[in-house]
């Protein structure tokens, strides 16, 4: 049964940079049928997707965050990651790693990881 | 971008009731429509996708329809586990889109 589990820090800086790693387990993050993907919800709001990533690297990203958002795969360690840069308080919210087919609905998620950007 | 705009923000329906949920995108995503379910403290879960499949393990009271521009998710008969926020989503065009969402609760 494929798991995912994000960890990071829950408490980042203002105009420092967050930084999320998703460990997968129980399947490949090489596979050639999915993407990986990034999904964010600030407190009491709804979903915002973030980003996604293919094994290969190929990316694709939320035009409104691409400025700051960095996906990445690391298919050695079955990891990928984000990287938000100058975050604010705007920035706050549960993130949340999934996987998505070539169609792209997410399933499964991780439970999620609150992050708080506060000085 | 594409906006998902779902109805009503809040349903209020009695258990055993049926309910339906709507979302409308704001251009044609043919087919490619999921619905999650968020209940407090989780992760969103997969209920349908291809606007009608339900996912696994899905019970057969959760029904989806719809294709183009107009969805609509259907639950039967409401069971007390049913009462949570529901959203959809559009994987046709990147960037991929949620709606804000529908809250479910008890009348």
């Amino acid at each position: 049964q494929l798991q995912l589990q994000e960890s990071g820090p829950g408490l980042v800086k203002p105009s420092e940079t967050l930084s999320l790693t998703c460990t997968v387990s129980g399947g490949s993050i090489s596979s050639s049928s999915y993407y990986w993907g990034w999904i964010r919800q600030p407190p009491g709001k709804g979903l915002e997707w973030i980003g996604s990533i293919y094994y290969s690297g190929s990316t694709y990203y939320n035009p409104s965050l691409k400025s700051r958002v960095t996906i990445s795969v690391d298919t050695s360690k079955n990891q990928f990651s984000l990287k938000l840069s100058s975050v604010t308080a705007a920035d706050t919210a549960v993130y949340y790693c999934a996987r998505s087919g070539l169609k792209n609905w997410f399933d499964p998620w991780g439970q999620g990881t609150l992050v708080t950007v506060s000085s | 971008e594409i906006v998902m705009t779902q109805s009503p923000a809040t349903l209020s329906v009695s258990p055993g009731e049926r309910a339906t949920l709507s979302c409308r995108a704001s251009q044609s995503v043919s087919s490619n429509l999921a619905w999650y379910q968020q209940k407090p403290g989780q992760a969103p879960r997969l209920l349908i996708y291809g606007a009608s499949t339900r996912a696994t393990g899905i019970p057969a009271r959760f029904s989806g329809s719809g294709s183009g521009t107009e969805f609509t998710l259907t639950i039967s008969s409401l069971q007390s586990e049913d009462f949570a926020v529901y959203y959809c989503q559009q994987y046709n065009n990147w960037p991929i889109t949620f709606g804000q969402g529908t809250r479910l609760e008890i009348k």
